[in-house]
């Protein structure tokens, strides 16, 4: 059973950081890309970057909302995916999804774990 | 950036009910369209991917459709457990991006 389990949410004040991590099981991390999706408190999806697997040279995208404040690493030895936000906005306030992007003719989302919160506020 | 536009933003309807959401892309993305389903509290559940291929487990009552621009996702005989909130996204180009959702409820 593919399992995607995310954790280090919390308070945090703008300007601060915060590494979240997300612990994958049940099938092969290193066959796949992995994303970040995070959705504000009523709000739709939005999503964060994406880590390539390593053919592809553990590259990384992100949206333009995040650039140059956030990083995505990941640990295939250890099958974990990190998010790594620094320059905190209130504005990032989110529930932040860890997700696994199907392999072979999509690259949709397939899985996602069940999301940790990030507040930011003073 | 591609923008997303899903119809209506909120539909209400009945057990039985056959709806239809839309969701139109601002440029075209292929069939590189994937649906999501999402509950009160839970996280988003992948339904249809490729613009019409059915994750597994998901049942037959929902289908995709589209290409190019527009795209359609359709629920027929609604059931109690599809009462939920809907999104569509493209996957076609960087950034990835979503639509606002459809609010599906009971009416």
């Amino acid at each position: 059973e593919v399992q995607l389990v995310e954790s280090g949410g919390g308070l945090v004040q703008p300007g601060g950081s915060l590494r979240l991590s997300c612990v994958a099981s049940g099938f092969t991390f290193s066959d796949h890309y992995m994303d970040w999706i995070r959705q504000a408190p009523g709000k739709g999806l939005e999503w964060v970057g994406r880590v390539r697997k390593k053919p592809n040279g553990y590259t990384t995208e992100y949206a333009a909302s995040v650039n140059g404040r956030f990083s995505i690493s990941r640990d295939d030895s250890t099958y974990s995916l990190y998010l790594h936000m620094n320059s905190l906005k209130t504005e990032d306030t989110a529930m932040y999804y860890c997700v696994r992007v199907k392999t072979g003719v999509a690259y949709n989302f397939d899985y996602w774990g069940q999301g940790t919160l990030v507040t930011v506020s003073s | 950036d591609i923008q997303m536009t899903q119809s209506p933003s909120s539909l209400s309807a009945s057990i039985g009910d056959t709806v239809t959401i839309t969701c139109r892309a601002s440029q075209g993305i292929s069939r590189s369209l994937a649906w999501y389903q999402q509950k009160p509290e839970k996280a988003p559940k992948s339904l249809v991917y490729g613009a019409s291929s059915l994750e597994s487990g998901v049942p037959s009552r929902f289908s995709g459709s589209g290409s190019g621009t527009d795209f359609t996702l359709t629920i027929s005989s609604l059931q109690p457990e599809d009462f939920a909130t809907y999104y569509c996204q493209q996957y076609g180009s960087y950034p990835v991006t979503f639509g606002q959702g459809t609010r599906l409820e009971i009416k």
